[in-house]
């Protein structure tokens, strides 16, 4: 299994307030990946990084924002946490661009609710 | 716009039964990846293959077939001879080529299959 962890995996927090949302890989694969899981919507990209510092948005970025100041540390922070923003969060990593290696590893996921 | 679709929102099959999941996608890139991924009732999600849009062959393991057709835009996954423990949500998901050189996935939004006993 590839070497990704999330912490914390379960999380409870209240309106307006800020959180963070660590993924850790030790895989040393270049491309991180969030995304936010909800009933009926399957997965949706929050954010990717394809190197550090290197950081793009996906379909759901609003209300988001990512760092990557090193290798293994991909962070989400959800700047002022609101109601939609509760669901489950995943972090993938990918080695490769392509061909080859560029199916996506996930980490066990981070259960967040915003009351 | 890229785009996946999984019709089948959920299927139930009786246990040793043989089941087919659809995926139909929509994409603007030449060279493109296809994925299934399962995700159990415990929930993490599991890679089960990839496939490349310059390669058709189709594939087999073990009770698991894909079948990549590039004409149809599809590429379906069946299960012959089902198993409970194959219960689960699977996914389907597709590159999409990024303007910095890598790629983003889109996912479709799942079927649920349940295999009765």
């Amino acid at each position: 299994d590839a070497g990704i962890t999330q912490s914390p995996r379960h999380k409870v927090t209240e309106t307006g307030t800020p959180v963070t949302l660590r993924c850790h890989q030790t895989e040393n694969h270049r491309y991180m990946y969030w995304y936010r899981q909800d009933p009926g919507h399957g997965l949706r990209l929050i954010h990717y990084s394809y190197g550090v510092k290197d950081t793009d948005k996906g379909e759901v970025s609003d209300g988001y924002s990512v760092s990557r100041s090193k290798t293994e540390d991909f962070l989400l922070t959800l700047e002022s946490a609101t109601s939609s923003q509760t669901s489950v969060y995943f972090c993938a990593i990918s080695e490769s661009s392509g061909p080859r290696n560029v199916e996506q590893y996930f980490g066990p996921g981070t259960r967040l609710t915003v009351t | 716009a890229q785009k996946v679709t999984q019709a089948q929102t959920e299927i139930s099959v009786v246990e040793k039964e043989d089941v087919t999941l659809d995926c139909v996608y929509e994409t603007r890139d030449t060279t493109y990846y296809l994925f299934w991924y399962k995700q159990p009732p415990s929930g993490e999600l599991v890679f089960l293959i990839r496939r490349n849009s310059f390669d058709e062959q189709n594939e087999i393991s073990g009770r698991y077939s894909w079948n990549f057709q590039k004409s149809t835009s599809s590429f379906n996954f069946t299960i012959t001879a089902s198993q409970v423990v194959d219960s689960a949500v699977y996914f389907c998901a597709l590159s999409e080529s990024t303007t910095s050189g890598t790629y983003k996935y889109i996912f479709g939004t799942g079927t649920r299959l349940k295999v009765l006993a």
